[in-house]
C-alpha cells in the first residue's frame, strides 16, 4: 500500500514568511510525528499525535511553529514568520500503535525547507 | 539525559568490503534498538530492531548486534554493494510510558566502485 507522503518535497521562502508543510500518513495508523533533520544532526522530535488526544507539543521550538491534524488522518505542520534557523528537512512518520515503543515509526521522504 | 551516540561520523570503503558502525547510549530504562537506513533524499527505514534480549539479529548482509550490559550496538554490513551508501541511524526507546525515542546523528556511509 501507500506509504507515508509529504508536500512539497522542496519548499524555498524568505525570511518572515509563513509556510505550511503537509504529510499524509498511512491509512489506519493512530500516531503521527513531526521531526526536524538539520544539516549533520540527528532527529529532533517536534509533535506527536495519537488518536484524538491532546498532542505532545513538548518539541516544538518556539510559538512560531504549530501543528495539525485533521480527522486523524492529514496533518499540517506550520511554521510563521519563518528565520534562516528554520532551514532543514521536515520528516513526518506514523505507526500503527498507541505507545510508540518498539513499534516502527514510517518515514515520509521529507521536505526540504530553505529559508533565505 | 538519553542520548545515543554513533561512530564513526563517516566511513568510505571500496564496494565489496566489510564495514561496522558502533552505537553507544546512555537511554534508561531501555526497551529496544532499532538500526535506520536514510538514502539521500529519503526518511530512515527500518533495518533491524532488537530488545534486551537479544544479541544477534540479521537482515540479509546486515547483522546488527545489542550488548545491554555495555549499552552498546553495532551494525555490520558484508559484502558491501554502492546501494548500501547512505546514512544509518541508531534509534533507542526507552520503556515507562515514553513513546519518543532517541536518534544518534548517523554514520554516513559511502560505497566507493
Amino acid at each position: 500500500g501507500a506509504g507515508v507522503s509529504q508536500s512539497p518535497s522542496n519548499k524555498v521562502t524568505e525570511k518572515g514568511k509563513d509556510v505550511e508543510l503537509r504529510c499524509d500518513p498511512i491509512s489506519g495508523h493512530t500516531a503521527l510525528y513531526w521531526y526536524r533533520q538539520s544539516l549533520g544532526q540527528g532527529l529532533e522530535f517536534l509533535i506527536y499525535f495519537q488518536g484524538n488526544s491532546a498532542p505532545d507539543k513538548s518539541g516544538l521550538p518556539s510559538d512560531r511553529f504549530s501543528a495539525e491534524r485533521t480527522g486523524g488522518s492529514v496533518s499540517t505542520l506550520t511554521i510563521q514568520r519563518t528565520q534562516q534557523e528554520d532551514s532543514a528537512v521536515y520528516l513526518c512518520a506514523s505507526s500503527s500503535y498507541s505507545t510508540g515503543t518498539g513499534v516502527e515509526q514510517y518515514f515520509g521522504p521529507g521536505t526540504r525547507l530553505t529559508v533565505t | 539525559k538519553n542520548q545515543v551516540e554513533q561512530s564513526p561520523q563517516s566511513l568510505i570503503i571500496l564496494e565489496g568490503k566489510n564495514c561496522t558502525l558502533q552505537c553507544n547510549y546512555t537511554v534508561s530504562p531501555f526497551s529496544n534498538l532499532r538500526w535506520y537506513k536514510q538514502d539521500t533524499g529519503r526518511g530512515p527505514v527500518s533495518l533491524t530492531i532488537m530488545t534486551f534480549s537479544e544479541n544477534t539479529k540479521s537482515n540479509g548482509r546486515y547483522t546488527a548486534t545489542l550488548d545491554a550490559d555495555t549499552k552498546q550496538s553495532s551494525l555490520h554490513i558484508t559484502a558491501s554493494q554502492l546501494s548500501d551508501s547512505a546514512s544509518y541511524i541508531c534509534v533507542v526507546s526507552a520503556t515507562g510510558g515514553s513513546y519518543i525515542p532517541t536518534f544518534g546523528r548517523g554514520t554516513s556511509l559511502i560505497v566507493h566502485p
